[in-house]
């Protein structure tokens, strides 16, 4: 079955206490994104990547940082979590070939992350 | 720089009457549309989408979208709605030159009642 898979779904951690969001696909997709959820602002982009070690920035990248060193794996670090960064986290991924820009995106289930 | 706007933050409808979700953009350039759906505790699942052609597009789970660029907007719409249509609906938009920016709206929750 086609999927992203995020891990864990649900994380409460203290201010400063570094952790990362995994994400894998499984459908050889080039692009994959970061993004967060919150009451009132929709969902709004961290960071993506077009393929193997080309990641770039979204509008709200500060306090998190990604790696793309497989082409399945998309985590997400908070390397000093704050209460601000307490929100619902999702990856996805999406195909580049054959028509980027119409190409949809899949989501993750989504990771509840709550900052004390 | 590329924005959606999704006026309404709740529909409510009864089951059985047609509703619209509204959506309406501002690009420079052509715009490349999609609407997406959040059930809860769920990722969201993509509906449909506005490329080129044919104003009207169909998607899943019977909903149509009209793109209309005299007013950019993008509604959703479906004749009959569901109870099991009650979730999250968020419009998106890409442009080419930033194809690497999808753009969403805040999002609308539908309501359908008995």
């Amino acid at each position: 079955e086609a999927q992203v898979t995020q891990n864990p779904r649900y994380l409460i951690t203290v201010t400063g206490k570094k952790l990362t969001v995994t994400c894998s696909q499984n459908m050889n997709h080039e692009y994959m994104s970061w993004y967060r959820q919150d009451p009132g602002l929709g969902l709004r982009q961290i960071y993506y990547s077009m393929n193997v070690e080309v990641t770039d920035k979204g509008d709200v990248p500060e306090g998190y940082k990604v790696s793309r060193k497989e082409k399945r794996n998309f985590p997400l670090i908070l390397e000093s979590p704050s209460p601000n960064q307490t929100s619902l986290y999702f990856c996805a991924s999406s195909r580049l070939a054959g028509g980027f820009i119409g190409a949809e995106q899949y989501f993750g289930p989504g990771t509840r992350l709550t900052v004390t | 720089a590329q924005s959606v706007a999704q006026p309404e933050d709740q529909v409510n409808v009864a089951e059985g009457n047609p509703l619209t979700v509204k959506c309406t953009y501002s690009v420079s350039g052509n715009p490349y549309l999609f609407w997406y759906v959040q059930y809860p505790n769920r990722g969201l699942q993509f509906l449909l989408k506005y490329i080129t052609g044919d104003n009207l597009v169909k998607g899943s789970y019977g909903f149509e979208a009209e793109f209309n660029k005299s007013q950019t907007s993008f509604h959703l719409k479906k004749p009959s709605a569901l109870v099991s249509d009650s979730a999250l609906y968020f419009c998106a938009v890409r442009v080419t030159g930033t194809a690497s920016k999808l753009t969403f709206g805040t999002g609308t929750r539908l309501q359908v009642t008995l």
